[in-house]
């Protein structure tokens, strides 16, 4: 079955530490993995897919086949990145669907 | 541009009473999606559309009903709420397979719903 895993519901660092999100996927096919993120009072947006192979905010993430993980990765973390990030996997092309994984809490201390 | 929006914001049912949720966007998407959003279980689909007057089941259908007469707006409709549907409600549109980056999905700011 299709599964997305966070271990992680909450990740409490100091600002200037190296933070890295855990995610794990179960997926038979050829995946597409994405990070979302969710500020504080703002909308779910897209953080970076996994087929861009891009750093976004000093983020990046590398999909890594043989042990199912999609992991995002900061070496310094600032406290602006304190957020909720969610994991996605696409299921389908013709349909966009996404399999979200639970959420981790990034909490960024000064 | 409004980008998703959703409408209400808020809002508390008793328990067997309906409601339904409304979710516009003005990006000329032909998918559209509705999740619920519950502590500790992340995003679960409920129902989506590939294109007006489509829907289809998604993750936890049950209990929810949808419509898309047109493009632009998706309905999610609760015909006898229960508490277990209490929830934050997100609805998000996407481009189709060849237009665009179409496995991005735009989300609306959210609806909290409480059933008592």
């Amino acid at each position: 079955a299709q599964r997305v895993t966070q271990p992680e519901k909450l990740l409490s660092v100091f600002k200037g530490a190296p933070v890295e999100l855990k995610c794990n996927y179960s997926y038979s096919g050829s995946p597409e993995l994405f990070w979302y993120v969710q500020y504080s009072r703002q909308r779910l947006q897209l953080l970076l897919r996994h087929i861009s192979r891009e750093s976004i905010k000093g983020f990046t993430a590398d999909l890594n086949k043989g042990e199912t993980s999609f992991h995002l990765k900061k070496p310094f973390a600032q406290e602006e990145d304190s957020a909720m990030y969610y994991c996605a996997l696409s299921l389908s092309s013709n349909t966009g669907k996404l399999i979200f994984g639970q959420g981790t809490t990034l909490q960024v201390k000064p | 541009n409004a980008g998703v929006t959703q409408t209400p914001k808020f809002r508390v049912l008793k328990t067997g009473q309906s409601m339904t949720l409304l979710c516009a966007q003005d990006m000329n998407h032909e998918y559209m999606y509705w999740y619920r959003q519950d502590p500790g279980m992340g995003l679960r689909l409920i129902h989506y559309s590939v294109g007006e007057g489509t829907t289809a089941k998604g993750e936890v259908p049950d209990g929810y009903n949808v419509s898309r007469l047109k493009k632009q707006n998706f309905l999610l409709g609760l015909e006898s709420a229960a508490p277990s549907q209490t929830s934050v409600y997100f609805c998000a549109s996407s481009y189709a397979r060849g237009l665009g980056n179409y496995n991005e999905q735009f989300f609306g700011p959210g609806t909290r719903l409480t059933v008592l």
